[in-house]
């Protein structure tokens, strides 16, 4: 069926380190990626997203690009803060929009 | 902008209590969804509504039922709250339709434990 896998965490690093979370699918179709971030005490928000092959999701210095050839979109950051301590959810949804497959999400510390 | 709106946020239930779930948008989205959140397990689909007058099961359905009261709102009901359904309880909406366009709001969450 549609899933989702991301790296389990948690991830710690220092401030203004480089960061990866990677992120494979598995889809009968051509779905839409996303990856959303929760912030400690509230809901889910888009962080960014690529509804095709090649395409690359970018927001606040994060970037995604969705690789069908490895079924792949890793989250990139190339210098995190403190502020972006979270958890960060990869996801997917099909033509229909009608159901989102979630990842377990990766638990994001930045210490300074 | 209040997008998607959760009430209450904080419940406290006991085994065999009933309560239900609020959840309105005011974004004008078809789609609406209920999400449970558990440690370990991500975010798993309960019910969601594709348009008004619609539902239709996700991955874990037992336990609950659900109500499109109209476009804005879609309750989520417990009839008889089991220590296994303390979790954080998520309501989205959506535009649906063409998913190149599509994308998902999330409610605040509301922590629910049942004792």
């Amino acid at each position: 069926g549609d899933s989702v896998t991301q790296m389990e965490g948690p991830v710690t690093l220092s401030e203004e380190a480089f960061l990866t979370i990677n992120c494979t699918y598995t889809a009968t179709g051509y779905p839409s990626l996303f990856w959303y971030v929760q912030y400690p005490g509230e809901g889910l928000q888009l962080l960014l997203k690529a509804t095709k092959a090649d395409d690359k999701g970018s927001n606040k210095g994060f970037e995604a690009t969705y690789r069908k050839e490895t079924t792949s979109f890793h989250l990139e950051k190339g210098s995190v803060q403190v502020s972006d301590s979270a958890v960060y959810f990869c996801a997917l949804t099909l033509n229909t929009g009608n159901q989102f497959y979630f990842g377990t999400g990766t638990s994001l510390t930045v210490i300074p | 902008n209040a997008g998607v709106t959760q009430t209450p946020k904080f419940q406290v239930l006991k085994t065999g209590q009933s309560m239900t779930l609020q959840c309105a948008q005011d974004m004008n989205h078809n789609s609406m969804y209920w999400y449970r959140q558990d440690p370990g397990m991500g975010l798993r689909l309960i019910y969601y509504s594709a348009s008004e007058g619609t539902t239709d099961k996700g991955e874990v359905p037992n336990g609950y039922n659900v109500s499109r009261l109209n476009k804005r709102e879609f309750s989520l009901r417990l009839e008889s709250a089991a220590p296994s359904q303390t979790s954080v309880y998520f309501c989205a909406s959506g535009t649906g339709g063409n998913s190149r366009r599509y994308e998902a709001f999330f409610g605040q969450g509301t922590r629910l434990t049942v004792v």
